[in-house]
């Protein structure tokens, strides 16, 4: 089974606009990271936000979390046709100390 | 490039087959994971070693195994296979459990 859970599981957008998604996972945990990964090949770590911070910021990125809801949001802004990729959010559960498990990714397309 | 290497890239071989697949993390990462990936079930979880132990298992089956040598490298070993065992399998390293993991660029197994 997966901890976390993406939403949308695809989204299409034009060059310029900001793309929003989503992860909910189910148990607490130490910190929830952001993967990309470009077609068949090996994923990309993005962002990693610990279970105490509330926001984080890397280039374009802006990740979000909310542990009373156990949800985390990942935003693209000016989005741009290499963004076109598949995001993971993965989470690492205090319980069971690097099982880092993967959701199931949202699918983004960007179009010049 | 992430600094893991993964060996093969590609493997066709028949059901009932046992394969290797082989993984060397990034210089100095002492934790390694392996990752299932196919169309139906997203990016499994398998298992995770931190300095030769193993640290957290998933859903790994019984006819899989894996195991960290003292150089760190890793192996996963698939025996009697199944067409249903078709899939990319990534390796992943990182300094220690629950930090950011770079992976490899994974082995792609055809069971056929």
């Amino acid at each position: 089974s997966q901890q976390g859970e993406e939403d949308p599981q695809a989204l299409s957008i034009q060059e310029g606009e900001n793309a929003t998604m989503n992860c909910s996972y189910k148990t607490s945990i130490n910190n929830l990271q952001w993967y990309r990964q470009n077609s068949g090949r090996g994923l990309v770590h993005l962002i990693l936000i610990r279970s105490n911070e509330r926001e984080k910021h890397s280039g374009r990125l802006r990740v979000t979390l909310d542990t009373s809801k156990k949800s985390s949001s990942l935003l693209i802004t000016a989005s741009r046709a290499a963004d076109t990729a598949s995001y993971f959010c993965a989470t690492d559960p205090i319980d069971s100390w690097g099982k880092l498990q993967f959701g199931a990714g949202t699918q983004v397309v960007v179009t010049p | 490039d992430s600094g893991v290497t993964q060996t093969p890239k590609h493997l066709i071989t028949a059901t009932g087959q046992r394969v290797t697949l082989r993984c060397s993390p990034r210089s100095g990462d002492l934790s390694v994971y392996w990752y299932q990936q196919s169309l139906d079930q997203g990016l499994q979880f398998l298992i995770q070693y931190y300095n030769g132990e193993e640290r957290a298992k998933g859903n790994i089956l019984e006819r899989f195994s894996a195991q960290q040598f003292p150089d760190l490298h890793s192996e996963l070993n698939l025996s009697s296979l199944e067409l249903g065992d078709s899939a990319l399998y990534f390796c992943a390293s990182s300094l220690e459990p629950g930090r950011r993991a770079f992976f490899g660029q994974g082995t792609r197994l055809t069971v056929v």
